[in-house]
């Protein structure tokens, strides 16, 4: 799998909204870009999904870049259950490689009420 | 419930002292892995398998076997533990049919061999 680059930490407060970014210079045309996020003592959990338009689903938006080297995955409105390591991750669309899915460290978000 | 049960949650153990993980889904998911999760490196896969009779190597193999002889279980197999393999690890589990089908994560065991 192609590499992301991920801040380390990152702040929002309650209520507010928090725009994730992810960089994957390196993306090949076919990878798709997906978000998965590991609450305190949880395993990680899919977020959302994408390919080159944005997306939207009931947790999260994604906003992929025109050249699609970079992504950023949006939370409307943070509150406290959001704090958790958001992990930005690219898959290929097929073949075993496709399952071969490399978590980097991500990023720990913390929401402060 | 759609779920990955993992078992047990917390184990410790001695060097050498076999053990096995277990890992069971009830989703009907062809596709199942173990990752380990250590402090600094993030999420690393050992093993993966695509259906039954069908496993290989992801990124940390060494020190593990798995075995998967029916679709809902996925055992992970520590032959020789040693203190290196003290970590958290995880099981999941994903459809095959669609490639962008998401990975549904146990909540984890934390092992410890001293």
């Amino acid at each position: 799998d192609a590499k992301t680059t991920q801040p380390n930490s990152m702040e929002s407060n309650e209520e507010e909204p928090v725009h994730l970014p992810c960089n994957h210079s390196t993306i090949s045309g076919t990878d798709y870009i997906h978000w998965y996020r590991q609450l305190p003592s949880q395993g990680p959990e899919y977020v959302i999904h994408g390919l080159t338009s944005n997306v939207n689903n009931r947790m999260a938006s994604l906003a992929i870049a025109e050249d699609r080297k970079s992504s950023t995955l949006i939370l409307h409105r943070a509150t406290l259950r959001d704090a958790a390591v958001y992990y930005c991750i690219l898959r290929a669309n097929s073949g075993a490689g496709s399952y071969q899915l490399t978590f980097g460290k991500g990023t720990k978000l913390s929401v402060i009420p | 419930e759609a779920q990955v049960t993992q078992n047990p949650r917390y184990l410790i153990t001695v060097t050498g002292k076999k053990l096995t993980v277990t890992c069971s889904q009830n989703m009907n998911h062809e596709y199942m892995s173990w990752y380990r999760q250590d402090p600094g490196l993030g999420l690393r896969q050992i093993y993966y398998s695509m259906n039954v009779e069908v496993t290989d190597k992801g990124d940390v193999p060494e020190g593990y076997k798995v075995s998967r002889k029916e679709k809902r279980n996925f055992p992970l197999i520590l032959e020789s533990p040693s203190p290196n393999q003290t970590s958290l690890y995880f099981c999941a589990s994903s459809l095959v049919s669609s490639y962008n089908s998401p990975l549904h994560f146990g909540n984890g065991t934390r092992l410890t061999v001293t």
